[in-house]
């Protein structure tokens, strides 16, 4: 079963809200979380590295201010996409590094779909 | 030059054929290799992992990993239409902590009833 869990899996907003993707650790603790956004047929593009109890680090070319990331406990992140436009429309994945018994790899969260009317 | 280069493919074979999926890179650094299969419009799964160079199997998946060439393979065995997916494979550093995982561009594969 899912060891990353992504909620909503699937929401539409309207232009100029801000709408919140949550991704849980199930069955593990993440100090670390990623998030990522894919267009249709493309690859996975990292967008920010979520660090529990600190702040997240952005690639080159992601909006920090857009795109709020919180990383509040061991198993909870959250991407908080500010004043959505039509084209922050996208497929946004979340994954976690496991540890322990899951062993040291990463996980994928069920991503969630995000269209911008 | 990429750190991670896989073929895009797409890559279409008949049902029950074996599939060689694979991936070069450059850093000699990374250490820890997995093979992901995400299905459209699906988050993805992890299928294999490893560590050490020679091979891991699990099913009909075979993960084989040539650190001295920088060279990794998923091989599909008795291949089903279920297996009709993009491949994915990525790689990290062991450097104790998560640092950031490397993707490939990922392979298509079609696989024909």
């Amino acid at each position: 079963g899912a060891v990353v869990s992504q909620h909503p899996s699937r929401v539409i907003c309207k232009s100029g809200t801000s709408v919140k993707i949550e991704c849980r650790s199930l069955d593990f603790q993440a100090t670390t979380m990623f998030w990522y956004r894919q267009f249709p047929k493309q690859s996975l593009m990292l967008m920010a590295t979520s660090n529990e109890g600190s702040k997240a680090t952005y690639e080159q070319g992601v909006e920090k201010d857009k795109f709020l990331i919180n990383h509040a406990s061991l198993t909870l992140s959250t991407l908080t996409v500010t004043s959505a436009h039509p084209e922050d429309s996208s497929f946004y994945i979340c994954s976690a590094g496991s540890t322990g018994g899951r062993g040291n790899t990463i996980y994928f969260g069920e991503g969630s779909w995000l269209t911008v009317v | 030059q990429k750190e991670v280069e896989q073929d895009p493919g797409p890559l279409s074979v008949p049902e029950g054929a074996i599939v060689s999926l694979n991936c070069t890179y450059s850093n000699s650094a990374f250490q820890y290799f997995m093979w992901y299969r995400q299905y459209s419009r699906k988050g993805p799964e992890l299928l294999m992992y490893t560590y050490s160079s020679g091979n891991k199997e699990d099913g009909r998946f075979t993960a084989q990993v040539d650190k001295s060439s920088k060279y990794i393979s998923l091989f599909i065995r008795d291949s089903q239409p279920s297996d009709s997916a993009t491949y994915l494979c990525a790689m990290r550093q062991n450097s104790g902590g998560y640092q950031k995982v490397t993707f490939g561009t990922g392979t298509k594969l079609q696989v024909i009833p």
